[in-house]
């Protein structure tokens, strides 16, 4: 399996302010065949499912707001979220989607407001 | 738009098995895996497989491999997760997730279901 980790466990940004969270894989999730990283972000929110942000690394969803970027290649990841709002507070996982049998999330980093 | 609605919270004993279902609307349900994915109390995301509604040909994560079946429905656009021989461990919130990728399996889970709890208990 590929185990995927995440730094900080937790963090508080002040209104305005950047955030950053790493996320790190095990092996590298980059396809070599078609230059793509199998890397992706989520977003939950207490009492929510997870929404997708971010997938092939740094390809932004429909709607989420350009201060959610992200960044990395093969075995190291960043989300950073520019400027933070109230409404970003919740917990942020990476998951890589590289291994076809085994889907893998990072344990989550928690964002709130300092 | 696309929905996934599942259905409510159950408390099961030990032993036990439960189905938990997933309604789709919006979309062409035969278009697009669906995978499952829980989360226990307090804790982080796991994958537990996906199913090919169009198909009905199922791949599940190893931990589940022999407790777990992913079902569909394509006439009421429902998907069906089982999970026999419950323990205390499989306490999470359950949800179905629909892939981002039309006709093939991305991986990428685009929206998501409500979850539903379920509880094991003695």
């Amino acid at each position: 399996d590929i185990v995927m980790t995440q730094s900080p466990d937790s963090l508080a940004v002040s209104l305005g302010e950047r955030a950053t969270i790493n996320c790190k894989s095990s092996q590298s999730v980059l396809y070599s065949s078609n230059n793509k990283n199998y890397l992706a972000w989520y977003q939950q929110k207490p009492g929510q499912p997870p929404k997708l942000l971010i997938y092939w690394a740094s390809t932004r969803e429909s709607g989420v707001p350009d201060r959610f970027s992200g960044s990395g290649s093969g075995t190291d990841f960043t989300l950073t979220i520019s400027s933070l709002q109230a409404e970003d507070v919740a917990v942020y996982y990476c998951q890589q989607y590289y291994s076809t049998a085994r889907v893998t999330f990072g344990p989550g980093t928690k964002v709130d407001i300092k | 738009q696309v929905q996934l609605v599942q259905s409510g919270a159950e408390v099961k004993k030990p032993g036990a098995s439960v189905k938990v279902s997933c309604k789709a609307s919006g979309y062409t349900f035969t278009g697009y895996y669906m995978h499952w994915v829980r989360q226990a109390p307090g804790q982080g995301l796991e994958w537990m497989g996906r199913i090919n509604p169009n198909s009905g040909g199922t791949n599940y994560a190893q931990k589940f491999q022999g407790r777990v079946t992913m079902t569909r429905d394509t006439s009421i656009s429902t998907a069906y997760m089982e999970l026999s021989r419950l323990r205390s461990d499989d306490t999470a919130v359950y949800y179905c997730a629909r892939d981002r990728v039309e006709y093939s399996s991305s991986r990428i889970l685009d929206y998501w279901g409500q979850g539903t709890l379920v509880t094991v208990s003695s």
